[in-house]
């Protein structure tokens, strides 16, 4: 079974420039999370779908953070535009929300630095 | 708002010997979970241990188990017989199963094994 895919592994950008990540979650996962990970601390929720619909973004910082996931599947996270402070990793997850509750499963994450 | 706290930011244990990560979290649920992830430096973060609060039994995956105090709210990993394999950031984790699966993570625990 395929894993949780991320790209780019590795991203270094200007302030004030725009990124995008990009998620393909385990096929047939229902849930798909994106979490801001600062280096030292532990992952923070910043959007969760439920197939199409946004099910939890309270902490996405809307001013420049956007995500979707179209069709269900496959997500989008988008800074525009970056700050400092965006510097992390952008761990994305799924899961199978009926089965196993809670068992996340991990992408390999997006590093970002912002110069 | 849930929190979830681990106090210690890094532990060390000699290989073979037994370790104990502390966590505590505060919610005002009565039905939930509670998580111990581990991640790896440079590698997916993965579920180790996941504990119902509605069982009264502690979890038990081969050489990791819990010692969920519910009352106190508490949850500790023990690990034993540790293994080099084993030094990881471990994180602590609340799921709320009414929330669609909300995941909330503490800052983490680095586990270094001593050979």
């Amino acid at each position: 079974e395929a894993g949780v895919a991320q790209s780019p592994r590795y991203k270094i950008i200007e302030k004030r420039q725009s990124v995008a990540f990009w998620c393909n979650p385990i096929s047939g996962h229902a849930t798909l999370y994106w979490y801001q990970q600062i280096l030292g601390q532990g992952p923070k929720l910043l959007i969760q779908f439920q197939n199409n619909g946004v099910v939890d973004d309270s902490q996405l910082p809307k001013d420049r953070f956007s995500a979707e996931r179209l069709k269900g599947v496959d997500s989008t996270l988008k800074i525009q535009p970056a700050k400092l402070e965006d510097s992390a990793v952008y761990l994305c997850a799924s899961s199978l929300i009926s089965w196993n509750p809670g068992e996340l499963f991990f992408g390999e994450g997006s590093r970002l630095t912002v110069l | 708002a849930q929190t979830v706290t681990q106090s210690q930011p890094e532990m060390s244990v000699q290989e073979a010997e037994t370790v104990t990560l502390s966590c505590t979290y505060d919610t005002s649920e009565s039905d939930y979970y509670l998580f111990w992830y581990k991640q790896p430096p440079s590698r997916q973060m993965i579920l180790v241990i996941r504990q119902e609060a509605y069982k009264q039994q502690n979890a038990t995956e081969n050489r990791f188990s819990v010692n969920f105090q519910k009352a106190a709210k508490s949850f500790s990993l023990k690990i034993s017989d540790s293994q080099l394999g084993d030094a990881a950031m471990y994180f602590c984790a609340y799921g709320d199963p009414n929330r669609d699966d909300k995941i909330i993570f503490g800052k983490g625990t680095r586990l270094h094994i001593l050979p």
